[in-house]
């Protein structure tokens, strides 16, 4: 596609049950990235892929939250037991990668709103 | 990363120049200016970046001061589509991607 993709636009679970967030890059960006949004705030950094390896998992909260992407390509956010805490906005971004080629410019989607009742 | 002080919110005329400033006072030799928006509802903007040469681009200029510690973006001529949450970020190009965000400086442009 044109831009990064993501789905579900909005998600609304109740307190306790399981979360999938997937993201579907620009085609050829080797690095990915998840970011959660609060109301009024920033994004905050999540996780960081290079290829299909987490090259920087520090911003994950705790051990409920985890992302994949088994083929360098789509990745999957995945919040196990959710709180009314993790109700947020969460933004994944690609990039072209390192190198010369890197302007350093991410290219968001326009985020997966996610609300635990 | 160095930290970014920017002012909560603006406003603007539209049709006017949008000069929107960050302090970035301890920021290293090695680390970029980077400028992206928030418009309502959607994901975040690249707008423009620099090192310590002034940059311009189709959207907007940056200004970066000689001794770098801080920066004015300028939209030259703002619409009522500029109106977004204005994020100013430092980082080290080429090492880690975590960028950190602070809130931003709301724009308002209005008629």
């Amino acid at each position: 596609g044109a831009g990064v993709s993501q789905t579900p636009s909005n998600k609304v679970t109740e307190k306790g049950k399981y979360v999938e967030l997937r993201c579907d890059p620009i085609s050829g960006h080797t690095a990915l990235y998840w970011y959660r949004q609060s109301l009024g705030q920033g994004p905050e950094f999540l996780i960081y892929f290079q290829g299909t390896g987490a090259a920087d998992d520090s911003g994950l909260p705790n051990d409920r939250f985890f992302a994949v992407r088994p083929e360098g390509s789509v990745s999957t956010l995945k919040i196990q037991r959710t709180e009314r805490g993790d109700s947020a906005v969460y933004l994944c971004a690609s990039s072209l990668g390192r190198g010369l080629v890197n302007t350093g410019e991410l290219f968001f989607g326009e985020g997966s709103r996610l609300t635990v009742l | 990363d160095a930290k970014t002080t920017q002012p909560t919110s603006m406003d603007c005329a539209e049709g006017r120049a949008a000069n929107l400033p960050c302090n970035h006072s301890t920021i290293s030799g090695n680390e970029y200016v980077y400028w992206y928006r928030q418009i309502h509802s959607q994901g975040p903007q690249y707008i423009i970046h620099g090192l310590k040469n002034n940059e311009t681009n189709e959207m907007a200029s940056l200004i970066i001061t000689e001794d770098r510690k801080s920066s004015t973006l300028i939209l030259p001529h703002a619409t009522l589509r500029d109106t977004a949450v204005y994020y100013c970020i430092v980082r080290v190009d080429g090492s880690n991607y975590q960028l950190i965000w602070g809130a931003g400086t709301k724009l308002i442009i209005k008629p």
